[in-house]
């Protein structure tokens, strides 16, 4: 049973492009969360999806970040016109319901340039 | 508005020095505590699910308790394998961390 799948495992985008994470939650798994990690900090919460629908964007930049996780396919978390202030690693988890234990994948590790 | 707080930021222990980790929350309705482990450059680990108070887990050297405010972490007879840093989570929102190193 494979875990919580993310990727890439590291992106490098130069300032204004756009970045592409994608998570695949664990088999049986409807609720994915994304997370962001600073340097030396904790996780942050961006958001809560649940299939086709958007739980929870409380943790949301207003501008530039959105997210989706369609009925078919991954999570996606898109990050328009990127500034050297996004680098961070990006978690995404997925839990069997909501707001249960949730488990994580890997991580993204964007690097702005 | 939620709030997780965790204390210390980070712990020294001595191999087989016991200690404890304390979560501190506010939350209206809490449907659930959750302990993580996470390693440098890796994902959080699950480890623990509290739902009410005086309920307790175990593993390993592991111990998590919960009362209506605040959860602790006991580490038994710790190994330098446990060094790592040990978070909580109310509601999806994570504390700090607590920053463990075990010596040997």
């Amino acid at each position: 049973n494979a875990g919580v799948m993310q990727n890439p495992r590291h992106l490098v985008r130069r300032r204004g492009q756009e970045a592409r994470l994608r998570c695949s939650p664990m088999k049986g798994h409807s609720h994915v969360y994304w997370y962001r990690q600073l340097p030396e900090e904790g996780l942050k919460f961006m958001v809560y999806l649940q299939k086709e629908n958007i739980i929870d964007e409380s943790g949301m930049p207003k501008e530039r970040f959105s997210a989706e996780f369609p009925k078919e396919g991954p999570s996606i978390l898109r990050i328009q016109q990127v500034v050297r202030g996004d680098s961070a690693a990006y978690f995404c988890a997925s839990s069997a319901t909501g707001r249960t234990e949730a488990f994580f994948g890997q991580g993204t590790r964007l690097t702005v340039v | 508005e939620d709030q997780v707080t965790q204390s210390p930021e980070a712990l020294r222990l001595q191999e087989g020095e016991s200690s404890s980790l304390n979560c501190s929350y506010t939350v209206s309705g809490l449907r659930g505590l959750f302990w993580y482990r996470q390693d440098p450059g890796k994902g959080p680990e699950f480890l623990f699910t509290l739902y009410s108070a005086g309920e307790e887990k175990e593993k390993e050297r592991l111990k998590a308790t919960l009362t209506k405010k605040e959860s602790f972490l006991h580490i038994t007879a710790p190994k330098p394998e446990d060094s790592a840093t040990y978070l909580c989570a109310v509601d999806m929102r994570f504390g700090a961390g607590t920053r463990l190193t075990v010596k040997p």
